[in-house]
């Protein structure tokens, strides 16, 4: 099994539906991250968790909220999708014993807002 | 403040043959830096990373990578491409400490022809 998994893998909705993603990690590390690639970008920053408690705004995290429900676990979800939330969506964790950037991703979930 | 730039969005080579991906970075400090290699429909795994000690640094399945301040680039090379090499390669730098100074370059799609 993959230490992080994410659900679904793939996902088509209509604009305005909400959607949640979900990522749980067997990996055993505080620092959870969400992350967005769209092509020629790269990938961008949405939010960002170092334990249960915390929650950070990334790069782009407008029209965008998590939750983090146990050390395992962080959602991400779109209240009201739109067309231009068309993209595919990294979960990634990492210890802080290792350098910062040193991330373990899971396999994505594509999202397509119609 | 920092940048990354990977100079070719697409890089083809023959198998056998070496491979070259560029990345140049800016930096206002002493920067880690990463390359990740995405396989089709993977997530993001690590290839190589330098965190400021040996300048040559090498990685997972023959890669190595050189930083080399003065130029400020971290070039990514393979002596000879194998077939599975075929995928695309992202360039990161990270500002230690700091889970929001960690920039992504846009990407080099590297092609293996038979």
């Amino acid at each position: 099994d993959a230490d992080v998994t994410q659900t679904p893998r793939n996902r088509i909705t209509k604009t305005g539906k909400r959607i949640m993603l979900e990522c749980s990690q067997t990996k055993g590390h505080d620092r959870m991250y969400w992350y967005r690639q769209d092509p020629g970008l790269g990938l961008r920053l949405i939010y960002y968790s170092f334990d249960v408690k915390d929650i950070n705004k990334g790069e782009i995290s407008d029209g965008y909220s998590v939750s983090r429900q146990a050390q395992a676990k962080f959602s991400l979800s779109l209240e009201s999708a739109i067309p231009n939330q068309t993209a595919l969506y990294f979960c990634a964790t990492s210890d802080p014993g290792l350098p910062t950037g040193e991330l373990f991703f899971g396999e994505g979930s594509r999202l397509t807002v119609l | 403040a920092q940048s990354v730039t990977q100079l070719d969005s697409h890089v083809s080579v023959s198998e056998g043959t070496p491979v070259l991906l560029r990345c140049n970075y800016s930096s206002s400090y002493s920067p880690s830096l990463f390359w990740y290699v995405q396989h089709p429909n993977k997530g993001l795994q690590l290839l190589l990373k330098y965190t400021s000690a040996a300048t040559l640094v090498k990685g997972i399945n023959g890669f190595e990578a050189e930083f080399k301040k003065s130029e400020t680039s971290f070039h990514l090379t393979k002596p000879s491409a194998h077939m599975s090499d075929a995928a695309e390669y992202f360039c990161v730098v990270s500002r230690s400490g700091s889970a929001r100074q960690l920039t992504f370059g846009s990407g080099t799609q590297l092609t293996v022809l038979p």
